[in-house]
């Protein structure tokens, strides 16, 4: 059974469109992330949640919307998309939010905005 | 099921000496990356090392190398000098052409004054 799981798996999509990338985990964790790999393979924390609220959220345009229907779950909503939106987005989840606590990752969403 | 190992969960280092993280991987492709990643407290993600499968040259940034035995499926990761901002978890991971990435299970570093 995959930990967590995303979809779509890709995503290829107009500028200027708005779209979802969803993200589940099935480890009974209370917390998830949004993280996004540019061309470079920097991978940048975009958000966090604990038991459904907003705990991390770093500099993201405001296009950005996560949104945690339940612990289970952390979508990724994005508004207006732009070229610079293309990358690789992972979904990541522990049990808690301390640095101890292991962290299970995705297996990626390839957004490319054309 | 392709794997990507990191068999030291924890490991201590004394300033300024060197230390070695292990990690091991599994896989049918012969085309890949391999990353090093940095992980502090904040959960940040801070790309230390990369390495294309197909280079055979060891891949060198500043106080960081990285011993990459593609045969063995092996990529450690030296830190020299060691020093106390390097304290952090610390991911191996590898990247398909598809991707599609696999992360170890982590290993914590300790830098002892």
């Amino acid at each position: 059974d995959t930990a967590v799981s995303q979809t779509p798996k890709y995503l290829v999509t107009q500028m200027g469109n708005d779209k979802s990338i969803k993200c589940e985990q099935n480890l009974g964790h209370d917390t998830m992330y949004w993280y996004k790999q540019d061309s470079k393979k920097f991978l940048k924390i975009m958000f966090s949640y604990n038991n459904k609220e907003l705990i991390i959220n770093e500099t993201v345009p405001n296009r950005f919307s996560p949104k945690s229907p339940d612990k289970a779950h952390l979508n990724l909503h994005i508004n207006s998309l732009e070229l610079g939106d293309s990358a690789v987005y992972f979904c990541a989840s522990s049990q808690g939010t301390s640095i101890d606590n292991e962290q299970f990752f995705g297996p990626g969403t390839r957004l490319t905005v054309l | 099921a392709q794997t990507v190992t990191q068999s030291q969960p924890e490991m201590s280092v004394q300033e300024a000496e060197t230390v070695t993280l292990s990690c091991t991987y599994d896989t049918s492709e012969s085309d890949y990356y391999l990353f090093w990643y940095k992980q502090p407290p904040s959960r940040q993600m801070i790309l230390v090392i990369r390495q294309e499968a197909y280079k055979q040259q060891n891949a060198t940034e500043n106080r960081f190398s990285v011993n990459f035995q593609k045969a063995a499926k092996s990529f450690s990761l030296k830190i020299s000098d060691s020093q106390l901002g390097d304290a952090a978890m610390y991911f191996c991971a590898r990247m398909n052409r598809d991707d599609k990435i696999i992360f170890g299970k982590g290993t914590r570093l300790h830098i002892l004054p």
